[in-house]
């Protein structure tokens, strides 16, 4: 059982599109994080967003952890071919021993 | 300074052998963690260390999969049996101990094909 959902799975857009990647759950979270993976090397960390209702901004990145704690996005405006990569949400509960949970991630390349 | 580094890079074995894959964690991280990433899937924890003890290994699939840390510095993952379906990418990850959310740092993970 998947118990992060992202979607799309894949996505294939043009340089200067905007895009947004969602990351779904049954489950509250006490805290979720972004990850941007490329091919060959360990996921990298992006953000770590904790209270519910919570937009963080990085550059060009926005990130929302929803009301509930049971949902992110990830929204990017005027993307570059340098975000192509693999997007990875991971989820965790509680303190002490973290255990993040990870979705599948979302695949995407930015054609110039 | 240094970032995770695990070896080998690659490791291609016979269904059946014994196979072993190291992680060197940044510098005085005490937390470290295994995870095992299949082609089209997001890392699924395995094991995860506070110093030299394994603090949980609920994610280890079977016992032919076992962990060491023996001096909370580099630790070993070891496989039994390999069997094809233990092919994946392994990933370690360190962090600092103390606050539950604060950033894992990974390595490049190695490649483990079993034939």
């Amino acid at each position: 059982t998947q118990l992060l959902e992202q979607s799309p799975q894949f996505l294939s857009i043009q340089e200067g599109e905007n895009l947004t990647v969602y990351c779904n759950s049954s489950s509250v979270f006490s805290s979720l994080q972004w990850y941007r993976q490329e091919p060959g090397e360990g996921p990298v960390l992006l953000v770590t967003v904790v209270t519910g209702g919570e937009v963080k901004k990085l550059k060009r990145l926005t990130f929302q952890f929803g009301d509930a704690r049971k949902d992110s996005s990830l929204h990017i405006t005027a993307a570059q071919t340098g975000d192509t990569g693999l997007y990875l949400c991971a989820g965790g509960r509680g303190r002490g021993s973290y255990i993040p949970t990870f979705g599948r991630g979302t695949s995407l390349i930015v054609h110039p | 300074g240094a970032g995770v580094s695990q070896t080998p890079s690659n490791k291609v074995t016979e269904k059946g052998k014994y196979v072993e894959l190291r992680c060197d964690p940044i510098s005085g991280h005490t937390a470290l963690y295994w995870y095992r990433q299949s082609l089209g899937q997001g890392p699924e924890f395995l094991i995860y260390f506070q110093g030299t003890g394994a603090a949980d290994d609920s994610g280890l699939p079977n016992d032919r999969f076992f962990a060491v840390r023996p001096e909370g510095s580099v630790s070993t993952l070891k496989i039994q049996r390999t069997e094809r379906g233990d092919s994946a990418v392994y990933l370690c990850a360190s962090k600092l101990a103390g606050h539950s959310y604060n950033e894992q740092f990974f390595g490049p993970g190695t490649r483990l094909t079993v034939l």
